[in-house]
């Protein structure tokens, strides 16, 4: 069972938004704003998506953005196009034992 | 341009012990604040995160499998490596190298993996 609580599957239709959770606890997204996303296509790496809860790397389309409250840290992607179905795996740094985590991940389909 | 290439055997024996190479370019883990960890993922699984070592060679292990994993780096090679003891099916997965800036807590930049099955 992973550290961090993501949703299995989330759907949407081309040209909306859509909305992928990340629940940890105060040890964890709560605590830090060391929050990230990766996505990851099959067969392929994980690709880092955003950082530090609200940071895009050079290259990361800006219809992918993140956002934290509380415990729960957030990635939206906006405007879907097909090429946006992945996996896609939050983690955090943390205060337990382990200092990173990640989650269960959450397939993304594009209907 | 960093990039990461992981080698190692494909199939180990259960309790054998597995060594994973980790070869980097585009950086030198010598240079302050650099890391390298190993994440991996069994198939259709979620992403795990192993270890990490740091330019001042500095370690860090998950403590579920602590007791079972080493790493090291050769930075004269530009390479990271690591090995698992008593390895067991349950360790079959693609395992990946990945980079860190010390005092950051993502990973920027990935291998693309390499598979370990672990059977008889």
């Amino acid at each position: 069972q992973s550290a961090l609580t993501q949703p299995a599957s989330v759907s949407g239709s081309p040209g909306q938004s859509i909305t992928i959770s990340c629940t940890g606890t105060s040890s964890d997204v709560g605590g830090y704003n060391y929050v990230s996303w990766y996505q990851q296509h099959p067969g392929k790496a994980p690709k880092l998506m955003i950082y530090d809860v609200t940071h895009r790397p050079s290259g990361v389309s800006n219809r992918f953005s993140g956002s934290k409250s509380g415990n729960t840290a957030s990635l939206t992607i906006s405007g879907l196009q097909a090429e946006d179905e992945a996996d896609y795996y939050c983690s955090s740094y943390t205060s337990n034992s382990t200092p990173w985590v990640f989650g269960g991940g959450t397939k993304l389909t594009v209907l | 341009q960093i990039t990461f290439k992981e080698s190692g055997p494909t199939l180990v024996e259960p309790t054998q012990t597995l060594t994973l190479t980790c070869t980097f370019s585009g950086f030198s883990l010598s240079t302050s604040g650099v890391a390298v960890g190993w994440i991996r993922q069994p198939p259709g699984k979620a992403l795990e995160w192993l270890a990490l070592i740091y330019w001042d060679d500095d370690k860090r292990y998950s403590p579920s499998l602590r007791n079972r994993l080493t790493i090291t780096k050769d930075t004269s090679k530009d390479q990271v490596v690591l090995t698992m003891t008593n390895m067991d099916p349950v360790d079959t997965a693609t395992y990946f190298c990945a980079h860190m800036y010390g005092g950051t807590s993502y990973f920027g930049y990935w291998g693309q993996g390499t598979l370990v099955t672990v059977s008889s």
